[in-house]
């Protein structure tokens, strides 16, 4: 059983490069969701995604954007990356069976992003 | 808005001792509260949960959770701690109408000593 898994585990990328990080689930999950994690400041939701072909912003989404094209990617990407925007990135998705905040959710192994 | 306070960054105890880990949320209304743990390098990992019913919880690895209305509370609980337990504890709250958005406290980092 994969679950989740995400892309590089690890990057080194210069300023102002543009950047997709992957993720991909195997459980069919409905929805899908990317968090950075940063020191002192615990899980912030960039963007998540209750269903294929929608998704929606979370609490940091100002220099992220992200696709739902079928129900297993859910790929984000970094336009122009910014040093502030350095952090471990988690991909997760739940069932979502009635998108009411009760699900568990399932997470990938992280992606480690330094802008320098 | 929701929002989710875990006061203790870091905690150190030593095995075989009681462990407590604190959660305090702020919801209008009855919260769908979570407990995950992440392991060095890895991700998030649940614990246990509460939706409604029995305020005590029980979870994975001999963890409890007691929901606390009336303090805004949802402290995580085990009796005697192994030194695997070693890992970042992060309390969430799931918000009802907000669709699937969680909101994550900042975490308590949990040290076990020999």
């Amino acid at each position: 059983i994969a679950g989740i898994t995400q892309a590089p585990t690890s990057q080194i990328l210069a300023a102002g490069r543009r950047m997709t990080l992957r993720c991909t689930q195997d459980m069919r999950h409905n929805a899908m969701y990317w968090y950075r994690q940063d020191l002192g400041l615990g899980l912030r939701l960039i963007h998540y995604s209750n269903t294929a072909g929608t998704t929606g912003k979370g609490e940091v989404p100002d220099g992220y954007s992200v696709s739902r094209a079928n129900t297993d990617d859910f790929p984000l990407t970094l336009a122009s990356a910014v040093p502030s925007q350095t952090s471990v990135y988690f991909c997760a998705s739940s069932d979502s069976l009635n998108m009411a905040g009760m699900d568990t959710q399932y997470f990938g192994p992280g992606t480690r992003l330094t802008v320098l | 808005a929701q929002s989710v306070t875990q006061p203790d960054i870091h905690i150190t105890v030593s095995e075989g001792a009681s462990l407590e880990l604190r959660c305090n949320y702020s919801y209008g209304a009855t919260p769908y509260l979570f407990w995950y743990v992440q392991s060095p390098g890895q991700g998030l990992q649940l614990l246990l949960k509460y939706f409604s019913g029995d305020t005590l919880v029980q979870g994975i690895k001999g963890f409890e959770a007691e929901f606390k209305r009336s303090q805004s509370s949802f402290n995580l609980r085990k009796p005697s701690v192994h030194w695997s337990d070693a890992a970042e504890y992060f309390c969430a709250v799931g918000a009802r109408n907000t669709g699937n958005q969680f909101y994550f406290g900042t975490g308590t980092s949990l040290t076990v000593i020999p």
